[in-house]
């Protein structure tokens, strides 16, 4: 069975500082990668998709961005952390070529101080 | 541009009460409508809707998709405490590998 990861599960860093959010799914290849933002008590925000190696789509202009270096690993960076970047961040996957169902990681809680 | 709307944006409701969330949206290419529950941390899967008038249900839970006026709801009867979440609707079009997200509702049940 597909198992995804996400890690660390909390992080609080300072303003300034870089950002590195990892995650990697199990029990599948090729699959679509994504990584999500929300804010307290709201909707889902796209980040960053990505269909393949080193194939990454952004959504949203900010000082963010990602990476894809192996088929099942998917990074958030960031070499300046702003206050507005706290939120609580979802990386998912589904499966290649639009099926219908995404599938979420734990999640990882960021505070911006 | 494409975007997915949720009404209301929070609800609180006692338990026992029926209630109805609401989904629109406004997506090229349609292909599916998804449902989601979101407690504590990742959203949970509830429903896929494809083609219009057909109830998905699940226990209290159902849900119906209404592809002429582009809305889908998602009803609970008989609500508990357990029932409350953030409940998300998102919606895939067959182009392309993105979902677009609603803004999700704010369920509050209290006893």
């Amino acid at each position: 069975s597909q198992t995804i990861h996400q890690w660390p599960a909390t992080l609080v860093q300072p303003v300034g500082s870089p950002l590195s959010l990892e995650c990697t799914v199990e029990g599948t290849s090729n699959p679509n990668l994504y990584w999500y933002r929300q804010a307290a008590g709201r909707g889902l925000q796209l980040l960053f998709y990505s269909v393949g190696i080193g194939q990454i789509s952004s959504e949203v202009p900010q000082n963010l961005s990602a990476s894809r270096p192996q088929d099942r690993q998917f990074i958030l960076s960031s070499k300046k952390l702003l206050l507005s970047d706290s939120g609580f961040y979802l990386c998912a996957w589904s499966v290649s070529l639009g099926y219908n169902e995404q599938f979420f990681g734990p999640g990882t809680r960021l505070t911006v101080l | 541009e494409d975007k997915v709307v949720q009404s209301p944006l929070s609800l609180v409701v006692h338990e026992g009460d029926t209630v109805t969330l609401n989904c629109s949206y406004e997506v090229t290419n349609f292909r599916s409508l998804l449902w989601y529950k979101q407690e504590k941390k990742a959203p949970t899967f509830l429903f896929m809707l494809t083609s219009s008038g057909i109830e998905k249900k699940s226990g209290r839970l159902s849900s119906i998709l209404d592809k002429k006026e582009l809305f889908s709801i998602l009803n609970i009867t008989a609500t508990q405490t357990g029932d409350s979440a953030i409940y998300l609707c998102a919606v895939l079009p067959n182009t392309g590998n993105q979902f677009y997200f609603g803004t999700g509702t704010s369920l509050t049940v209290i006893p």
